[in-house]
């Protein structure tokens, strides 16, 4: 199975301030013959399901704001909010859609500090 | 607009089952993968079980192979999990999910059934 680990599990940032969570694959998640990276993250308030967010590890999908990112290639991939706004306390999660079992970050809360 | 109506969540005892049932609309379910996807309270995101559009291959998590059953009824729109042999640790919100751009990609979520396994 792959490892996703994300850091840090919890974030404090100030308003208007920027937030980077990273995430790490235990393998590559570069399909090479497609040229995509199957890294996907989500944004979950509390008591909602999940919000799709960032797909090919830097498509944003359809309706979110600009202010947030998706980088990395292959292993290392990094979510940044370039300016934090109160709507976007949340916990952030990292998953990879590579292979079987699709597996998940633990998870980083993100608080305004 | 993409609609996941997740029910049939519950308390059940240890070893006990139960079906959970996901009403499709708003997209073309008969085409779609589908997906179950459970949140332990307080926990993280943890892939369950997903179905090919006309249901002919599954594949499950190796905690629940052998125990939960995903299937899927075209014709009603609808998806389901049959879970048997429940354990405390299946205790969790199940979220069903339809995915975008070809890949496990959850682009549409349910707001989830919570199942809570215990005597």
């Amino acid at each position: 199975d792959i490892v996703m680990t994300q850091s840090p599990d919890s974030l404090a940032v100030s308003l208007g301030e920027r937030a980077t969570i990273n995430c790490k694959s235990s393998q590559s998640v570069l399909h090479s013959s497609y040229n995509k990276t199957y890294l996907v993250w989500y944004q979950q308030k509390p008591g909602q399901p999940p919000k799709l967010l960032i797909y090919w590890a830097s498509t944003r999908e359809s309706g979110v704001p600009d202010r947030f990112s998706g980088s990395g290639s292959a292993t290392n991939f990094t979510l940044t909010i370039s300016s934090l706004q109160a709507e976007d306390v949340a916990v952030y999660y990292c998953q990879q859609c590579y292979s079987l079992p699709y597996t998940f970050g633990q998870g980083t809360k993100l608080e305004i500090k | 607009e993409v609609q996941l109506v997740e029910s049939g969540g519950g308390l059940v005892q240890p070893g006990g089952s139960l079906r959970l049932s996901c009403a499709a609309s708003g997209f073309t379910f008969s085409s779609s993968w589908m997906h179950w996807v459970r949140q332990a309270p307080g926990k993280g995101l943890v892939w369950v079980a997903n179905i090919n559009p006309d249901g002919s291959a599954t594949n499950y998590a190796d905690s629940v192979k052998g125990r939960f059953t995903i299937s899927r009824d075209n014709a009603k729109n609808t998806l389901y999990l049959q879970m048997n042999s429940l354990r405390g640790e299946d205790t969790a919100v199940y979220y069903c999910a339809t995915v975008v751009g070809g890949a496990a990609i959850y682009g549409a979520w349910g707001q989830g059934t919570l199942v809570t396994v215990s005597s």
